[in-house]
C-alpha cells in the first residue's frame, strides 16, 4: 500500500504557542487528505477534508480559525493548532485518499500541551 | 446518510479461537465497506475493503469479511487468532458526496483481547 508520514510524531507545548504537524504522501499524489483527532479509546473524528489547491472544508463543530489547514501540494497537507490549549491536546491522524475511496493513514501525531 | 455501527466494544479470545468482530451499516446508495486495523499509538492500516465485487472478501493476515446486503453487515473474521491480532479494529463506511468526492464515517471501534 501507499506510504503517508506525519511529522512530527510526538510534541509538547506550552499553552498559547501554535504547532505545526505535517502530512506527506511519499509515493503517489493525493488530490484528498482527510485530517482525524482521535481521543484515547476511541474512534476517529473527522476535522476536516483538505483538497489540494482549495480550501479545506471543515466537519460541524471544527473551529477552522483554530486549525488551519493547507494543501499546498499532492503530497503535503499540514494542520496547523493555533493558540494551543490543554484541551486540543490529542493523537492526530492524516491520511491520504487511494483512487479506491480507501485511506493510507498516516502513523500519527501525539500532540501534548501543557 | 451514512451510519457503522460495531457491536461490542471489546472482544476476547484465546489463541487460536475464532475470531468475529461485527460491523453493521447503513448507506443510502451501495457503499464501499473497509475493516482498519489500528496498534497502539500508530495510524490506521487497511486490512480488507468491498467494493461491490465479490461478496467475500479476503484480506492481510488471514482475516476475511463477508457483505452481506440483506442483513447490511460486513462481519471481520479469521480463523485462529494469534497474539499478534490483539490491537482495535474499525469498520467504515463511505458515500460518494457528488462531484467525485466522498466522506469516509468511521464506527467506534472494537478491541480485539487475545489470551494465551
Amino acid at each position: 500500500g501507499a506510504v503517508v508520514s506525519q511529522h512530527p510524531s510526538w510534541v509538547i507545548c506550552k499553552s498559547g504557542t501554535s504547532v505545526k504537524i505535517e502530512c506527506r504522501s511519499l509515493d503517489f499524489q493525493a488530490t484528498t487528505m482527510f485530517w482525524y483527532r482521535q481521543f484515547p479509546k476511541q474512534s476517529l473524528m473527522l476535522m476536516a477534508t483538505s483538497n489540494e489547491g482549495s480550501k479545506a472544508t471543515y466537519e460541524q463543530g471544527v473551529e477552522k480559525d483554530k486549525f488551519l489547514i493547507n494543501h499546498a501540494s499532492l503530497t503535503l497537507s499540514t494542520l496547523t493548532v493555533t493558540s494551543a490549549h490543554p484541551e486540543d491536546s490529542s493523537f492526530y491522524i492524516c491520511s491520504a485518499a487511494g483512487a479506491g475511496r480507501e485511506q493510507f493513514f498516516g502513523p500519527g501525531t501525539r500532540l501534548t500541551v501543557l | 446518510a451514512q451510519s457503522v455501527t460495531q457491536l461490542g466494544s471489546h472482544v476476547s479470545v484465546s489463541e487460536g479461537a475464532l475470531v468475529l468482530l461485527r460491523c453493521n451499516y447503513s448507506s443510502s446508495v451501495p457503499p464501499y465497506l473497509f475493516w482498519y486495523v489500528q496498534y497502539p499509538n500508530q495510524g490506521l492500516q487497511l486490512l480488507l475493503k468491498y467494493t461491490s465485487a465479490a461478496t467475500l472478501v479476503k484480506g492481510i493476515n488471514g482475516f476475511e469479511a463477508e457483505f452481506k446486503k440483506s442483513e447490511t453487515s460486513f462481519h471481520l473474521t479469521k480463523p485462529s487468532a494469534h497474539m499478534s491480532d490483539a490491537a482495535e479494529y474499525f469498520c467504515a463506511v463511505s458515500e460518494p458526496q457528488g462531484g467525485g468526492s466522498y466522506i469516509p464515517t468511521f464506527g467506534r471501534g472494537t478491541s480485539l483481547i487475545v489470551h494465551p
